[in-house]
């Protein structure tokens, strides 16, 4: 079962910051927490991951509770390129990569 | 940047007969890959792990005889959907993770149909 809980949809207007939620209660000490998205009739593609400290990159930020029970994926200007299926997933630290996906949150982006 | 690659990207077949997907990694070599399968509006679906050299772990529920799954070497694993029906109509997708584990390359997808 997936470890991750999104919710199935989100909305947002361009070129206003999106934050896309997602619990993962039962994390483990060497889980790392990745994020990908999939467009339309694509593979799903990386955006950003990290283990206890706040990311960035130049697709988003990703800040991760102190408890780690939950983190939170920003975009900070959404565009409509930025329509699609975000994924919140846990990746085993030790060495597994069996990667189970969660249903993850339909973003919708308004002109 | 490291690549995964999968081919077809679409394919139509008729029922009762086999198909196979191409997964390769580009510029990196994978030991592991990972298959999954997509209904239309439904996540993906984790079918099997694909292991170099040795047989596939597939997961509850997915028959390993129809769905067959070689890794011989370490930038190329296929998955062959054999005596196809429409119900195994979806979007599959391959994955191959960077050594480090820091990102999951994916395929672009193979859309099968069956008729």
């Amino acid at each position: 079962d997936a470890k991750t809980t999104q919710p199935n949809s989100m909305e947002s207007n361009e070129e206003e910051p999106v934050h896309l939620p997602c619990n993962h209660s039962t994390i483990s000490g060497t889980d790392y927490i990745h994020w990908y998205r999939q467009l339309p009739s694509q593979g799903p593609e990386y955006v950003i991951h990290g283990l206890t400290s706040n990311v960035n990159n130049r697709m988003a930020s990703l800040a991760i509770a102190e408890d780690r029970k939950s983190s939170t994926l920003i975009l900070h200007r959404a565009t409509l390129r930025d329509a699609a299926v975000y994924y919140c997933i846990l990746r085993d630290g030790n060495g597994g990569f069996k990667t189970i996906f969660g249903a993850g949150t339909r973003l919708f982006v308004k002109a | 940047g490291a690549v995964v690659s999968q081919h077809p990207s679409w394919v139509i077949c008729k029922s009762g007969t086999s198909v196979k997907i191409e997964c390769r990694s580009l510029d990196f070599q994978a030991t592991t890959m990972f298959w999954y399968r997509q209904f239309p509006k439904q996540s993906l679906m984790l079918m099997a792990t694909s292991n170099e050299g040795s047989k596939a772990t597939y997961e509850q529920g997915v028959e390993k005889d129809k769905f067959l799954i070689n890794h011989a070497s370490l930038t190329l694993s296929t998955l062959t959907v054999t005596s196809a029906h429409p119900e195994d109509s979806s979007f599959y997708i391959c994955s191959a993770w960077d050594r480090r584990g820091t990102e999951a390359f994916f395929g672009q997808g193979t859309r099968l149909t069956v008729v």
